[in-house]
């Protein structure tokens, strides 16, 4: 099983601040990676996949980059609408994984 | 609009049954894959399940397998989770989740519903 490491456990920014995230893969997941936001009683939401590329509707403030067994994800100014905790998934195999999440907290 | 509605969340006592459901809605449901996602109390998120289009295919994490069986009724458009000897451990919200169409084999998860509570106590 890959195990994802994500890191920091929380980010403590002001809106208009950059963040970067930062997801390691205990192996080679040669950019199947995924990052999710997902804030507290709603649905989480896709933004990156393939490591780099944003979903459908996704703000350009959100991008991913990586390989091999590292990826970050970064929000180039933070809106207040960001605050929420972000995840990181495989699809390298089975079983898919996530990362513990970053909490990104004002 | 695509829609993905859980149900089917109860208090049960540990070593019981549940199944829940996920209707969706607005979209071809025959022509997507499907996965289970739960979040446990104070916890991330945990892959648990995902069924082919089709549902030949299903695939489980090692924390359930066994316990858990994932079915679809394409007629109508309704994604089960069958859990089975609840632990509880097993205490989570369970969202159900679409795959992405585009890459194929690409499971990363575009659409999902609100959730649904379980929760595995005597």
């Amino acid at each position: 099983e890959i195990v994802l490491t994500q890191t920091p456990a929380t980010l403590s920014l002001s809106p208009g601040e950059r963040a970067t995230l930062s997801c390691r893969a205990s192996q080679n997941v040669a950019n199947s990676l995924a990052w999710y936001q997902h804030k507290y009683g709603q649905a989480p939401r896709l933004l990156i996949y393939d490591s780099s590329i944003r979903a459908t509707g996704i703000p350009t403030r959100f991008s991913g980059s990586g390989s091999g067994t590292d990826y970050t994800l970064t929000i180039s100014s933070l809106e207040p609408e960001d605050f929420a905790v972000y995840y990181c998934q495989h699809r390298r195999n089975w079983p898919l994984t996530f990362g513990g999440g970053t909490k990104v907290e004002i | 609009e695509v829609q993905l509605l859980e149900s089917g969340g109860n208090l049960v006592q540990p070593g019981g049954s549940l199944r829940l459901s996920c209707t969706a809605s607005g979209f071809t449901f025959s022509d997507y894959a499907m996965a289970w996602v739960r979040q446990a109390p104070g916890k991330g998120l945990e892959w648990i399940s995902a069924i082919s289009g089709s549902g030949i295919n299903t695939f489980y994490a090692g924390s359930v397998h066994g316990r858990v069986t994932t079915s679809r009724d394409n007629s109508n458009n309704v994604l089960y989770l069958q859990l089975r000897g609840l632990r509880g451990e097993d205490t989570a919200v369970y969202f159900c989740a679409r795959k992405i169409a585009y890459p194929v084999g690409a499971y990363y998860f575009d659409s999902w519903g609100q959730g649904t509570l379980v929760s595995v106590s005597s």
